[in-house]
């Protein structure tokens, strides 16, 4: 079955060190995004793909960037990881870009 | 600049009874609105969407009332149940290549 993976599931950093989420997905689609999640904020969009060597920043993209080398990937990387950045980070994707999303399991990141 | 806005942040519902959560927008070129529902420590998965050329759409316990000309649409469970008991997640998109904007999600809580 196609899936979504993210890892790791948890992460513990320190301020100021550079990090790197993996997102991988088996639905063959073109479309993958990054979101982050805290309380009062729901959902937050990060930076967005919609397909190879493309990418564009959401909502919230400072200090966080993303490179897509291939369809199953998307990787997001904290330049350096702030206290601020401390949230769940989820993965997704999607067949047609506005609809429906296919999200993972989410990152816990704790920056210290 | 917060384009879906959604209510209540929590709620709290009786087993058997109707859970309803609120959502409104402004941008009138939206014409995809789904629900995703979460459960604690899992990524959001899509519960039901509706299209804004009908009023309605009934999945099972799960219906959206949508109401175009006030610009707000509606989740209702009906006979709500313990197992319902997730963070939901409205959201709305324009066709073509712009992402989901996501509420800020509410946390049902159904008890027995």
């Amino acid at each position: 079955d196609a899936e979504i993976t993210q890892s790791p599931r948890h992460k513990i950093t320190e301020t100021g060190r550079q990090v790197t989420l993996a997102c991988h997905q088996t639905w063959n689609h073109n479309n993958m995004f990054w979101y982050r999640q805290d309380l009062g904020h729901g959902l937050r969009l990060i930076h967005y793909s919609y397909g190879v060597q493309d990418t564009n920043k959401g909502e919230v993209s400072d200090g966080y960037s993303v490179s897509r080398s291939n369809t199953e990937d998307l990787p997001l990387t904290l330049e350096s990881a702030a206290s601020s950045q401390t949230s769940v980070y989820f993965c997704a994707s999607s067949e047609i870009p506005q609809e429906t999303q296919y999200f993972g399991p989410g990152t816990r990141l704790l920056v210290l | 600049q917060q384009q879906v806005k959604q209510s209540p942040q929590s709620l709290i519902v009786q087993k058997g009874g109707i859970s309803i959560i609120n959502c409104a927008y402004e941008n009138t070129a939206f014409d995809y609105f789904p629900w995703y529902q979460q459960f604690p420590g899992k990524g959001p998965a899509l519960l039901i969407a509706i299209r804004p050329d009908v009023s309605e759409k009934k999945e099972g316990r799960f219906t959206i009332s949508f109401n175009k000309s006030a610009k707000q649409f509606s989740l209702h469970i009906m006979d709500s149940q313990p197992g319902d008991s997730a963070t939901y997640f409205c959201a709305a998109s324009i066709a073509g290549n712009t992402p989901l904007v996501f509420g800020k999600g509410t946390r049902l809580s159904v008890i027995a």
